[in-house]
This record gives structure tokens, sequence and C-alpha cells, in this order.
């Protein structure tokens, strides 16, 4: 399954590193989604980026910085990461009509 | 309190068995739901969306109680291939995107041979 993608599947870095995550989908969908999945607790909705709207979730903190350069693309750009920020990033799209969002498999990142 | 609320078991249960899982949702505005699955280490996926008259799909049967704010599926004759964690997922027109959903932490079970 190809409908969602995400780069890189794995993502070791150091708090002062510089990285982005990046996620592409081929459905043709017109929204894109930033997700975090920390263990034992429920994904949080981290950005919706759409052509009508981009929301924000006013808890992530300033060292994570989306970009969506068109409708396929979503970036996560990460700088000065804590070590609590170790998760699965997951991507997600849907269509403007439809609720039903599509994950791609995640970024799993842990800093050291 | 959280919006989304499950039990996060874990459910072990043996093949052939019917299981039920319960959800709870704060917001008394939610005006849609589902169920997704998510398998040990990989991205969640739609199971089923729940409807005000209950559904069913093949072995699972979702039902909402709108009153009591209350969603459960039912899996009969499980499989060793429904071991995974269950997703209670709610969607709430607020004053944030409307394409927002909310997520349970998530019910985990696993189908013994």
């Amino acid at each position: 399954e190809t409908g969602v993608t995400q780069t890189p599947r794995h993502l070791v870095m150091g708090m002062t590193n510089k990285k982005s995550l990046k996620c592409e989908q081929h459905l043709g969908h017109n929204a894109m989604y930033w997700y975090k999945q920390s263990a034992k607790k429920p994904l949080e909705l981290m950005f919706v980026y759409s052509l009508e709207e981009r929301v924000e979730n006013n808890s992530v903190p300033s060292r994570f910085s989306p970009e969506c350069p068109n409708s396929s693309h979503l970036f996560l750009h990460l700088h000065t990461l804590q070590p609590e920020d170790s998760a699965l990033y997951l991507c997600a799209s849907s269509q403007d009509n439809q609720i039903t969002q599509y994950f791609g498999p995640g970024t799993r990142l842990t800093v050291l | 309190r959280k919006e989304v609320e499950q039990d996060p078991g874990p459910f072990n249960v043996p093949e052939g068995a019917t299981v039920a899982f319960n959800c709870t949702y704060s917001n008394s505005a939610s005006q849609s739901f589902f169920w997704y699955r998510q398998d040990c280490r990989k991205e969640p996926k739609l199971l089923m969306s729940v409807y005000s008259s209950g559904n069913e799909d093949g072995r699972f049967t979702a039902q909402l109680n709108r009153a009591s704010q209350y969603i459960s599926l039912l899996i009969r004759d499980s499989k060793l291939s429904d071991s995974a964690t269950y997703l209670c997922v709610v969607r709430t027109l607020s004053s944030g995107s409307a394409r927002q959903l909310t997520f349970g932490s998530g019910t985990q079970l696993t189908v013994l041979p």
C-alpha cells in the first residue's frame, strides 16, 4: 500500500540537530495532517493543512515547524528537540467531502 | 477528563471467542464516530464507521448510544488476525478544524490459539 508514504521510517537525532520529516500522498486528497503518537497515549493532532485552513494545536512547541508546499507534500521540520519528543510521527491525508483519514507508516523518532 | 476514553486492556481471548470493547466520549456535540485498528508498529487504519442505528460488517458490530455518549465494538468468532489495538475515534465540529479527529488511547486485543 503506497497511498501515503513517509520518509525516513526511523530517525535518531541529537538535541542540537536539525532534521525534516517528509510525507507524500498519492491519493489526490486536499488535506494533510501531522500526528504524534507516544507510548500508551492517544494520537495527538499537531497540524492540519488544507486549501481552506491551516490549524495548529497550540500545545505543540515551536521546535516543530510544518511546511506544506502543495496538496501532495507535507514536511515537519525539527530543531533542538527534547528526549520527550521521541515518538511515532504519523502523517495522514483526507479528501474534503470525506471524513476518513488515511495514514502513512510513520517515522519513529528517537531524540538522544 | 479525557475526551475519548477506552479501557486499555489488554484483552486476551481464545480463538472463536466473542469480545466487546467500550468507549465513552465527553463532548455531546460530537458528530461522527469510528473504530480504527492499529497493528503492532503499523499505522492506524479505518475499521468501520459507527452509525446511530448500529451497523455490522461481517463479524464486527458497532453500536452508538448518543444519550450515554457511549460507543461499542463487538467482535464475534475472534481470529488470530484480529490481534491489534482498537482505537475509538470521534469527530467534533468545534472552533478547531472541521476535520479534527480525537482518538482514544486504544484497547489492546490478543487472540490466543
